[in-house]
């Protein structure tokens, strides 16, 4: 099942600005990740934050958790053409087995 | 470069027929693989774990009949969807963890179009 809600489901900004996804959680967490899908492939991690850190930052990735809402988002800076692509949060359940958000697809127009 | 590969990258089929999907890890023994669909716009759902020498776990809801799971060894996982139909027609990706077990890394996934 689902893990949560992300939003918004879609996003479109332009390149250079800023872009910040959200996502929410239903259940308990050791960590909560973050992936990127291009169009039609795998996926690949971005970042991970655990349950005891509140803010991650990555590059120009800069990822936020509060577990007291079960929310975390994910925030790009100065976006460019290339981060067009879905972001996906996710937690793992269980030993191994990981769950995802529904998903922004983030388009940057040039 | 990659540590996932799936083989193919996209397959069409007549319905009725099975098809095959490999997942093979390139730089580590894998003792745990998963397999995940994706319908279009949407997120990945787990369809089943695959463990090297024992039986695959389903997620509920998931025909263990129908995908077939085999993790023969250490490197390689195959799917096979039995007796496709257009509703299986879907994006399969497979992963497995890395040394930490917490990130997971993907393979580029499979096109499946069953006709």
């Amino acid at each position: 099942s689902q893990q949560g809600e992300e939003d918004p489901q879609a996003l479109s900004i332009q390149e250079g600005e800023n872009a910040t996804m959200n996502c929410s959680y239903k259940t308990s967490i050791n960590n909560l990740q973050w992936y990127r899908q291009n169009s039609g492939r795998g996926l690949v991690h971005l970042i991970l934050i655990r349950s005891n850190e509140r803010e991650k930052h990555s590059g120009r990735l800069r990822v936020t958790l509060d577990t007291s809402k079960k929310s975390s988002s994910l925030l790009i800076t100065a976006s460019r053409a290339a981060d067009t692509a879905s972001y996906f949060c996710a937690s793992i359940q269980g030993a191994q087995k990981l769950v995802f958000g529904q998903g922004t697809r983030l388009t940057i127009n040039p | 470069g990659a540590v996932v590969s799936q083989h193919p990258s996209w397959v069409i089929c007549k319905s009725g027929t099975s098809v095959k999907i490999e997942c093979r890890s390139l730089d580590f023994q894998a003792t745990t693989m998963f397999w995940y669909r994706q319908f279009p716009k949407q997120s990945l759902m787990l369809m089943a774990t695959s463990n090297e020498g024992s039986k695959a776990t389903y997620e509920q809801g998931v025909e263990k009949d129908k995908f077939l799971i085999n993790h023969a060894s250490l490197t390689l996982s195959t799917l096979t969807v039995t007796s496709a139909h257009p509703e299986d027609s879907s994006f399969y990706i497979c992963s497995r963890t890395g040394r930490t077990n917490n990130e997971q890394f993907f393979g580029p996934g499979t096109r499946l179009t069953v006709l």
